[in-house]
Formats: C-alpha cells, sequence, structure tokens
C-alpha cells in the first residue's frame, strides 16, 4: 500500500549546523512531493515542493533533494536556527489533491 | 491577510450529540480538504472537496460528513460523534491540485469525545 515514511522520529543538531531529515516513500506514481513544517499549537506549513521530474530544488535555506531510484527524499536545512525547532513531515500528491503525510521529524536545535 | 480560518479551535463534548467544525479560506481556492492528526499515524485525509458541490472521500471518511455549498466553506459534521473521534483535526486548502499549489492549513480543532 501507499505510505511515506521518516526515517528518524527525532534530530537534534547545534544551532549553526545544517540539517538533513530524510523520508522515503513507497508510491511512484506520485506526480509531487511537500516538506511541511509543524510547530507547537499550529497548522502544517508549507516549507518547499519538488515534481516528480526534478531531482534538486533550492529555497532559501532550505534544499530538496529526491531520488526516484530509491524512493527518498530529504530536507537540508542550511545554518539551523532556534526558529527552525518543529515537526517536520514530508507527503506525496497527485492529480487529485489527495495528500499522505509521513510519521513526521522533529527537530531539535541547541543553542 | 490570506487565512484557512476554523472554529472551535477547542472542544470537549459528549458520545451522539452532534457538533459542526467550521472552515472558511479568503483565498478563493477551488480545492479544500480535512485532516485528522492522531499520534504515531500522522495526518490522514478525511474528506475533499475539488469544487462547489463536488465532495469526495479521503482515507478514514467513516462517520463524517461535509458540504460545499459554497467556495469559501466546507464544513465537517460529526452526526453521532464517538470517542475514536478524539482527535486534532486540520482543514486545508489550495488554488487547485498538483505541484506548485500547497495546501494552506488552519491551525487545528482538538475536539475531545467523552
Amino acid at each position: 500500500g501507499e505510505s511515506v515514511g521518516l526515517h528518524l522520529p527525532t534530530l537534534s543538531v547545534q544551532e549553526g549546523d545544517n540539517s538533513i531529515i530524510n523520508c522515503a516513500y513507497s508510491n511512484s506514481a506520485s506526480d509531487y512531493f511537500i516538506w511541511y513544517k509543524q510547530e507547537s499549537g499550529k497548522g502544517p506549513q508549507f516549507i518547499i515542493d519538488i515534481r516528480s521530474n526534478m531531482d534538486k530544488r533550492q529555497g532559501q535555506r532550505v534544499t530538496v533533494l529526491l531520488n526516484k531510484t530509491v524512493k527518498h527524499l530529504s530536507l537540508q536545512i542550511a545554518a539551523t536556527q532556534p526558529g527552525d525547532s518543529a515537526v517536520y513531515f514530508c507527503a506525496e500528491g497527485g492529480n487529485t489533491g489527495k495528500l499522505i503525510f509521513g510519521q513526521g521529524t522533529t527537530l531539535q536545535v541547541k543553542p | 491577510e490570506a487565512q484557512v480560518t476554523q472554529n472551535p479551535r477547542y472542544l470537549i463534548t459528549v458520545t451522539g450529540k452532534k457538533l459542526t467544525v467550521t472552515c472558511s479560506q479568503n483565498m478563493n481556492h477551488e480545492y479544500m480538504s480535512w485532516y485528522r492528526q492522531d499520534p504515531g499515524l500522522g495526518l490522514r485525509q478525511i474528506y475533499y472537496s475539488m469544487n462547489v458541490e463536488v465532495t469526495d472521500k479521503g482515507d478514514v471518511p467513516e462517520g463524517y460528513k461535509v458540504s460545499r455549498k459554497e467556495k469559501r466553506n466546507f464544513p465537517l459534521i460529526l452526526e453521532s460523534p464517538s470517542p475514536n473521534q478524539t482527535s486534532l483535526y486540520f482543514c486545508a486548502s489550495s488554488p487547485g491540485t498538483g505541484s506548485g499549489q500547497p495546501q494552506h492549513f488552519g491551525d487545528g480543532t482538538r475536539l475531545s469525545i467523552l
């Protein structure tokens, strides 16, 4: 069946270091993949997405990498800041708009 | 300000007492959706709507109803709530579907069914 999973439930990094959050997916037919950030008491907030015909996309301090061969997605955050502390979800989507979310990785940034 | 607004934010109620969670978006989005978030299970889609008067089931529709009579509103209805519907609920909307049209989420409604 369809599933999207993250490799680690919790990731702890030092402020200023780069963070890498990983995600594995199983549906090779998905059109696009998205990363969301969820802070305590709030809804998921869109970070970046990538289409299935791309392997890399960069935003401000974030980069998403897609490896379709091994069905792997990663989110890289450069110079991690305390404000980056949150739960990060990957999700996969298709043309119905349905999103399938992974379990989430909690990013803890140590000062 | 562009936003998705859910009400109420918190509700404690009893089994069998019908309730409605409202969702409204001010971005003229065509697509709207409801999710529930549970520990260990992540976010799961309940229902979605591609446009006015068009709704369809997501992964966990049992025990829920929705309606889309106008573009901006997408209420979630629990006709006879049960304790297993205790959860954190999110409404989301997007211009359409597909890459480049990310879903915007509300801040959630925490429901407790006793």
